[in-house]
């Protein structure tokens, strides 16, 4: 069993939807990130938290830290944010290594 | 913002071939370079954490002879891949962190190589 599970795999949506994504996890982190991974294979971090929300543009990401659960949400989705959406957690220690879901796979439609 | 640089983005070459990939951080120095192997509609695994001036840290499972990580700069690493076989071909991507004080800087990515033996 993967230690950062994200749902949906999948999911298709209409120009204009509220999109969000969940990531879970197992472990005790120090930090969680999102990132978004284009056709292309190229790979931008969104987000890097370790509690509360943060905001840029249209995205948004939140995290609690008890129940072990994040969220990404985009607001008036565009065709332009189709991407996979990765969660990444980042445990305790020097070691800085990340631990990731397999993925979302968002098209947003015309 | 920072970026990293990784060359070649696409390989094509013959069973046997050891190929190069390089990961550079172009505005930043970077203490800790990692090296990741994606297959189809999987996550990234972590294949080797390359520091420095180090030796790099393979994960298990990982051969550390024919995965060949070079650190040599704040600002480059490179993985060969020796003697490439079909089983080999995969996407591989590089992060870097940067060497500043802050525990908590993100990684910063590359735009990743595909790598196709025939």
């Amino acid at each position: 069993k993967n230690e950062v599970e994200q749902s949906p795999q999948n999911l298709t949506a209409q120009e204009g939807e509220f999109i969000t994504i969940n990531c879970s996890y197992s472990v005790g982190i120090s930090a969680l990130h999102w990132l978004q991974q284009h056709p292309g294979g190229g790979i931008v971090s969104l987000f890097m938290l370790s509690s509360g929300k943060k905001k840029h543009g249209r995205l948004i990401a939140t995290i609690n830290i008890q129940e072990k659960h994040s969220s990404l949400h985009i607001t008036a989705s565009h065709p332009r944010d189709s991407a996979v959406y990765i969660c990444a957690v980042k445990s305790g220690g020097s070691n800085y290594k990340l631990t990731f879901g397999k993925g979302t796979l968002l098209t947003v439609n015309p | 913002g920072a970026v990293v640089s990784q060359h070649p983005s696409w390989v094509i070459c013959k069973s046997g071939t050891s190929v190069k990939i390089e990961c550079r951080s172009l505005d930043f120095q970077a203490t800790t370079m990692f090296w990741y192997r994606q297959f189809p509609k999987q996550s990234l695994m972590l294949m080797a954490t390359s520091n420095e001036g180090s030796k790099a840290t393979y994960e298990q499972g990982v051969e550390k002879d024919k995965f060949l990580i070079n650190h040599a700069s704040l600002t480059l690493s490179t993985l060969t891949v020796t003697s490439a076989h079909p089983e080999d071909s995969s996407f591989y991507i590089c992060s870097a962190r940067p060497r500043l004080p802050d525990s908590n800087q993100p990684q910063h990515f590359g735009d990743g190589t595909r790598l196709s033996i025939l």
